[in-house]
């Protein structure tokens, strides 16, 4: 079992619709970040959480620390919100301070 | 402000050959990590390095070596390309440990033929 599970993997949405991708992980971790990348494009923070709820824009992600889970939402979806969107957590007990992602989440949204 | 910078973004190489990707990061970053990304599986950390003249291994070192003469570059080293070696390559830079923020590059798409 991966430390970090994304569902779904895939989603197809109409634009304007609500959309959660949801992440769970199975360690203690220091921080959780959500990644978004686009086709044949690099891989951007949206993201990096220790606790409670971020927004900026449309996007709004949360964490709850006790059920080790966080969400993404996006609202009034729009195409150009199509890519992968990755959870990666940051465990509380390892070294480099690297993270261990999620497998992605492709989101597909539909004019 | 440049951030990550990877090259080259594509490549093709054969099997048996040698390649060196470059990564380079203009934060002042002490950590800086290679990931490779297969179809379907999350990102893999191949190296990394928590700053100049340290490295590390991460889950998938084998066919790689890696360098950190200063701070600011990090070089990934494919020696006796293979098929299985086909793959997105990201470098990625962070500040340090706990909450901060994680910086990519573009990627290398890299395939073996």
């Amino acid at each position: 079992k991966n430390e970090v599970e994304q569902s779904p993997q895939n989603l197809t949405a109409q634009e304007g619709e609500f959309i959660t991708i949801n992440c769970s992980y199975s360690v203690g971790i220091s921080a959780l970040h959500w990644l978004q990348q686009h086709p044949g494009g690099g891989i951007v923070s949206l993201f990096m959480l220790s606790s409670g709820k971020k927004k900026h824009g449309r996007l709004i992600a949360t964490i709850n620390i006790q059920e080790k889970h966080s969400s993404l939402h996006i609202t009034a979806s729009h195409p150009r919100d199509s890519a992968v969107y990755i959870c990666a957590a940051r465990p509380r007990e390892t070294s480099g301070s690297r993270l261990t992602f999620g497998e992605g989440t492709q989101l597909t949204v539909n004019p | 402000n440049a951030g990550v910078t990877q090259t080259p973004k594509f490549r093709i190489l054969k099997i048996g050959q040698s390649m060196t990707l470059q990564c380079t990061q203009d934060m002042n970053h002490n950590y800086m990590y290679w990931y490779r990304q297969d179809p379907g599986m999350g990102l893999k950390l191949i190296y990394y390095s928590v700053g100049a003249g340290i490295t590390d291994k991460g889950e998938v070192p084998n066919g790689y070596n890696v360098s950190r003469s200063t701070t600011e570059d990090f070089p990934l080293r494919l020696e006796l390309a293979a098929p299985s070696q086909t793959s997105v390559y990201f470098c990625a830079s962070s500040s340090g440990q706990g909450v901060t923020e994680a910086f990519f590059g573009q990627g290398t798409r890299l395939t073996v033929v």
